[in-house]
């Protein structure tokens, strides 16, 4: 069964700092990976999709990465803002059937 | 606009009343799904439907139900809700793009308190 984990669970940055999130998953055969940003009491906002055959995905001052073999993927924040401040999630999916499976997030602070 | 809806974004209720939460998109998408989250074990799903009348059972599907009768709409029903069914409701819809694409759009939420 797919696990999902989220290192650190709780990160808190100055404003203009360079962040990295992290991602590690159980079962390398993957369809695709995820990245999504929840707001308090709010969904969830898709951010970045990788597919199983990629290396990365770029948007504007972020870039997901994907390594399948070792069973990680990594979000990277260039120059975080105080408006990055949000739970982030990773989500992966086996198969094109399957339910994502989430990790229980990242939560950012950034500090102005 | 692309969205995915869902009323009512706030519920207390008391055990054994029955609700139903409802659940839209504009998107022309296939595959909808219901999550709920939860403190300390995130997201997971109760329940999706790849197309109309064909829904499937997820993770935690025990104490819910699902209809499909319309693309657009998938109502999550709690015939007898009970405590621990208090949790945060996500409704989600995806475009299937093939080989690895697929995106999901995830609605606004739910919070239902049951006493």
């Amino acid at each position: 069964k797919q696990e999902v984990t989220q290192i650190p669970a709780a990160l808190s940055v100055p404003e203009g700092e360079n962040l990295v999130l992290n991602c590690s998953f159980t079962d390398s055969a993957i369809y695709n990976l995820q990245w999504f940003r929840q707001d308090p009491g709010k969904g969830l906002t898709s951010l970045l999709l990788i597919q199983s055959s990629q290396r990365e995905q770029t948007s504007g001052r972020l870039n997901a990465s994907l390594d399948k073999s070792s069973g990680r993927s990594t979000l990277y924040i260039a120059a975080s803002q105080p408006g990055d401040s949000a739970t982030y999630l990773c989500a992966v999916r086996n198969s094109g059937n399957t339910p994502l499976v989430f990790g229980k997030g990242t939560r950012l602070s950034v500090i102005a | 606009e692309a969205q995915v809806t869902q009323n009512p974004r706030y519920l207390i209720t008391v055990t054994g009343k029955k609700l139903t939460v409802t659940c839209s998109q504009n998107m022309n998408h296939e595959y909808m799904s219901w999550y709920r989250q939860d403190p300390g074990l995130g997201l997971r799903q109760i329940y999706y439907s790849m197309n109309v009348e064909v829904t499937d059972k997820g993770d935690v599907p025990e104490g819910y139900k699902v209809s499909r009768k319309e693309k657009r709409n998938f109502p999550l029903i709690l015939e007898s809700p009970s405590p621990n069914q208090t949790s945060l409701y996500f409704c989600a819809s995806t475009r299937r793009g093939g080989a690895g694409t697929d995106t999901q759009y995830f609605g606004p939420g739910t919070r239902l308190t049951v006493l």
